[in-house]
């Protein structure tokens, strides 16, 4: 069955420093979105992209995050500085073009981030 | 988005059905009704969605009252593998409209 892979699974990280996470969507799919998950915390919506722009964006979305679309295949988000309450646990999503709004969501498995 | 009103936990026995219920008062005509469900330490996963008529797939059925302002998803067997979040969420029949998730019911399922 395909699946939304993310890398790395975990990183620690210095307060300031630029962190790069990873996603694969799945292969055909259009819509992609990243979300987080301050532990104990509901899942919350950052931003979603497609036709290589952003479509919408949350508020906690701000200057210090961007999203990319490299090459035909990866899906990152950037954090530029990161804090300390950036520590979260990062999902990715993507969609197919299908029915647009009630197409089935794929998530990964997420990217933890520890900021100290 | 509407927002949706969940109970925060619900209990189960195992192999018996579960009804987990979902208010959303203030649904508009073109809101569809999604389930989303977040295991320990996984990310969300599809359940089911249904916009009018109830809605049956390998996973579970999902039951829209006519008026449209309540739903109720149904577990027919619960497994100890159903322990999760579960998510209700509105979504706009317009754009590339995120989901929205809220904080959902936490569902016990006891051995």
């Amino acid at each position: 069955e395909p699946e939304v892979t993310q890398t790395p699974s975990h990183q620690v990280t210095q307060m300031g420093q630029e962190v790069i996470l990873r996603c694969v969507p799945i292969s055909n799919h259009l819509y992609f979105y990243w979300y987080r998950q301050i532990l104990g915390q509901k899942v919350e919506f950052l931003v979603s992209f497609y036709n290589n722009e952003i479509s919408e964006k949350s508020e906690i979305f701000d200057d210090q995050f961007s999203v990319e679309r490299p090459d035909g295949s990866n899906f990152t988000l950037k954090i530029r500085s990161t804090k300390l309450e950036d520590s979260a646990m990062y999902f990715c999503a993507s969609r197919g073009q299908g029915q647009a709004n009630t197409g089935e969501l794929f998530f990964g498995e997420g990217s933890r981030l520890t900021v100290l | 988005d509407a927002k949706t009103t969940q109970p925060n936990s619900m209990e189960s026995n195992e192999e018996e059905p579960v009804h987990l219920p979902c208010n959303h008062s203030t649904i508009s005509g073109t809101d569809y009704i999604h389930w989303y469900r977040q295991l320990p330490s996984q990310g969300p996963e599809y359940v089911i969605h249904g916009l009018t008529s109830n809605v049956n797939n390998r996973m579970a059925s999902l039951a829209i009252a006519e008026d449209r302002k309540s739903s109720t998803l149904i577990l027919h067997r619960a497994t100890l593998r159903d322990a999760a979040v579960y998510y209700c969420i509105l979504r706009r029949n317009s754009g590339n409209t995120p989901l929205v998730f809220g904080k959902g019911t936490r569902l016990s399922v006891i051995a």
